[in-house]
């Protein structure tokens, strides 16, 4: 069954230092694998896509199949980082075309 | 662009009632799908609409049931509410097509916080 697992429902961390959300997901075949963010009285907004191999905000993720893993990496954190962020997965098979499972949260606190 | 847009955004119901959330999806996106949030969860797959068909369907019971119109703007009716549907209700765009790979990310609207009494 797809699953999505994010084991850090809260993570502070001080201003300038690197920061790491884990995400572990469970799919039979090849994923798709995004992170998006909800800032502060905001809607819930995409800030990457394995598939782009971007960095936004300065923000990596890299899928490891191996590992099951995506985690999302910063390496000097800001303020403004301070958000939830949700990992998801799309999958699901023919015919549906584009359904996603999404984790429970990592809320990042970011202090100065 | 306006983005996804849902009303009501808040709306108060009781037990035994059924309620009509709606969506209107970003223009040119055919695609629309519907997810319940509960308090401290991430958002849970309820359905998704392509081109006013049914394309996938979440755990969910028949009380739960939808629609996409020509416009390819979606209505999300639930029956006979119970507490347990007290959530935050989001819909999401996307321009995923049939075939299509599924790197299409969804877009969300700000939702419809549901409360059951």
């Amino acid at each position: 069954a797809q699953r999505v697992t994010q084991p850090e429902k809260l993570l502070s961390v001080f201003k300038g230092a690197p920061v790491e959300l884990k995400c572990n997901y469970s799919y039979s075949g090849s994923p798709e694998l995004f992170w998006y963010v909800q800032y502060s009285r905001q809607r819930l907004q995409l800030l990457l896509r394995h598939i782009s191999r971007e960095s936004i905000k300065g923000f990596t993720a890299d899928l490891n199949k191996g590992e099951t893993s995506f985690h999302l990496k910063k390496p000097f954190a800001q303020e403004e980082d301070s958000a939830m962020y949700y990992c998801a997965l799309s999958g699901g098979g023919a015919p549906v075309v584009n359904k996603f499972y999404f984790g429970s949260g990592t809320k990042l606190n970011v202090k100065p | 662009d306006a983005g996804v847009t849902q009303s009501p955004t808040h709306l108060i119901k009781t037990r035994g009632q059924h309620v009509t959330l709606r969506c209107s999806p970003i223009s040119g996106h055919k695609s629309v799908s519907w997810y319940q949030q509960v308090l401290g969860q991430g958002p849970q797959f309820i359905f998704q609409y392509y081109e006013k068909e049914e394309r996938g369907r979440g755990n969910f019971p028949d009380r739960f049931s939808a629609r996409q119109f020509p416009n390819y703007s979606s209505e999300l009716n639930v029956n006979a509410l119970l507490l347990g549907d007290s959530a935050l209700y989001l819909c999401a765009s996307s321009l995923a097509r049939v075939g299509q790979l599924r790197n299409q990310p969804q877009h969300f609207g700000d939702g419809t916080r549901l409360s059951i009494l």
